[in-house]
């Protein structure tokens, strides 16, 4: 069983779309990420939350929108896709808020907006 | 707010050889440290983490790091190399603060040579 999964995998796009990329974890973590990863592979916290509240949001474009449904689902919604969104994007999950535990990662999306 | 640096964007290294990947980090108390590394295509996996005591780490597939709080460094080790460990290493710092982000140096990639 995956243990943090994401869909899809690969995601192309144009311009101005709207699209979604959903995140689940069985692990039975209380707290969840996304995070982007650009083309020179820097990776960079976008949102935290923990038990559905939101924790982190870093100077993320409101065109991105976070929503978790539960604990064990964090999906990220974008809105009028640019071509700089293009990036892969993981989800992670830890047990718990508070900074020392370990975060797992999802497979990535590789987002491409054309 | 913390930082990290891996001064080496990429390392080529002989199988058989020894590896040092390097990482100093930035952050007002006693840190939470995380080494992970991305294989091609895919997620990240933690190799190992320091959270308090023993300075020397042991990690998974023969990796070792080791904390020097008076250098702010954490630099990762491994005796002999296998041609699969060839990937991206990034090490990262995670904060105390609510919401357990963690930043993210910007990697280093180890090639290996047969």
């Amino acid at each position: 069983d995956t243990a943090v999964s994401q869909t899809p995998k690969y995601l192309v796009t144009q311009m101005g779309n709207d699209k979604s990329i959903k995140c689940e974890q069985n692990l039975g973590h209380d707290t969840m990420y996304w995070y982007k990863q650009d083309s020179k592979k820097f990776l960079k916290i976008m949102f935290s939350y923990n038990n559905k509240e939101l924790i982190i949001n870093e100077t993320v474009p409101n065109r991105f929108s976070p929503k978790s449904p539960d604990k064990a689902h964090l999906n990220l919604h974008i809105n009028s896709l640019e071509l700089g969104d293009s990036a892969v994007y993981f989800c992670a999950s830890s047990p718990y808020q508070g900074g020392n535990t370990e975060a797992f990662f999802g497979q990535g999306t590789r987002l491409t907006v054309v | 707010a913390q930082s990290v640096t891996q001064p080496d964007i990429h390392i080529t290294v002989s199988e058989g050889a020894s590896l040092e990947l390097r990482c100093n980090y930035s952050y007002g108390a006693t840190p939470y440290l995380f080494w992970y590394v991305q294989s091609p295509g895919q997620g990240l996996q933690l190799l190992l983490k320091y959270f308090s005591g023993d300075t020397l780490v042991q990690g998974i597939k023969g990796f070792e790091a080791e904390f020097k709080r008076s250098q702010s460094s954490f630099n990762l080790r491994k005796p002999s190399v296998h041609w699969s460990d060839a990937a991206e290493y990034f090490c990262a710092v995670g904060a105390r603060a609510a919401g357990n982000k963690l930043t993210f140096g910007g990697g280093t990639r180890v090639l290996v040579k047969p």
